[in-house]
């Protein structure tokens, strides 16, 4: 069975830089699919982050390029998120996800999310 | 960038039949584009219920079942029971924003 999970720091300060870290277990990353990120604001519905292969090709969601940045660590079957410039609105629980697709298709497998407040 | 419209709740008793619809439009939904459907528990990992509109994934109970039309999806779920007290969530791709999108979400509630 296929089980991520997030971890990371829990509050980060306004301007500051969120990283999280999605360890893959169950399956080798460098095996296929595509690795992603999902966040979910408090009382608000899911937004698609990014998405990367074990390539290191990256997809991200127009919205955060600026400040969006995941990477891959195929040795350690884990994948990072690193969003900068933080502000309240990126205050959201953040998931994991495997997916079978760079920008389309599903999300198979999902870690239980990570709770990331912005605040000073 | 929630496209995808669901209603906020539904609710049915132990055994009933509820569906849950989806609405989109031409970008997404209308154009052809799959849909899958999530099932979440806050606090838990979400689970992939519907694939490609109608697939089920094989741990996924025939309870669930998918269907499309129009601008439309909808998940339909028989024999409701007390475990699928939970939210759900759509998800298709935008061809105008390019990019994977879900819906609003929906609470269900098992009276």
């Amino acid at each position: 069975q296929v089980q991520l999970q997030e971890s990371g720091p829990g509050l980060v300060k306004p301007s500051e830089t969120l990283s999280l870290t999605c360890v893959v277990s169950g399956y080798s990353i460098s095996s296929g699919f595509y690795w992603g990120w999902i966040r979910q604001p408090p009382g608000m519905g899911l937004e698609w982050i990014g998405t990367i292969y074990h390539s290191g090709r990256t997809y991200y969601n127009p919205s955060l390029t600026s400040r969006l940045s995941i990477s891959v660590d195929t040795s350690k079957n884990q994948f990072s998120l690193k969003l900068s410039s933080v502000t309240a609105a990126d205050t959201a629980v953040y998931f994991c996800a495997r997916t079978d697709g760079a920008v389309r298709g599903r999300f198979d497998f999902w870690g239980q999310g990570t709770l990331v407040t912005v605040s000073s | 960038q929630s496209v995808l419209t669901q209603p906020p709740s539904v609710s049915g008793a132990p055994g009933q039949r509820v569906t849950i619809s989806c609405t989109g439009s031409g970008s997404n939904i209308g154009t052809g584009y799959d849909v899958h459907w999530y099932q979440h528990l806050p606090g838990t990992a979400p689970k992939l219920l519907i694939h490609d509109t109608t697939n089920r994934p094989s741990w996924i109970p025939a309870r669930f079942s998918g269907s499309k039309s129009g601008i439309s999806a909808s998940l339909a779920i028989t024999g409701l029971q007390a475990e699928d007290e939970a939210d759900y969530y759509c998800q298709s791709f935008d061809s105008g924003l390019k990019i994977r999108v879900f819906g609003t979400g929906t609470k269900v509630t098992v009276l």
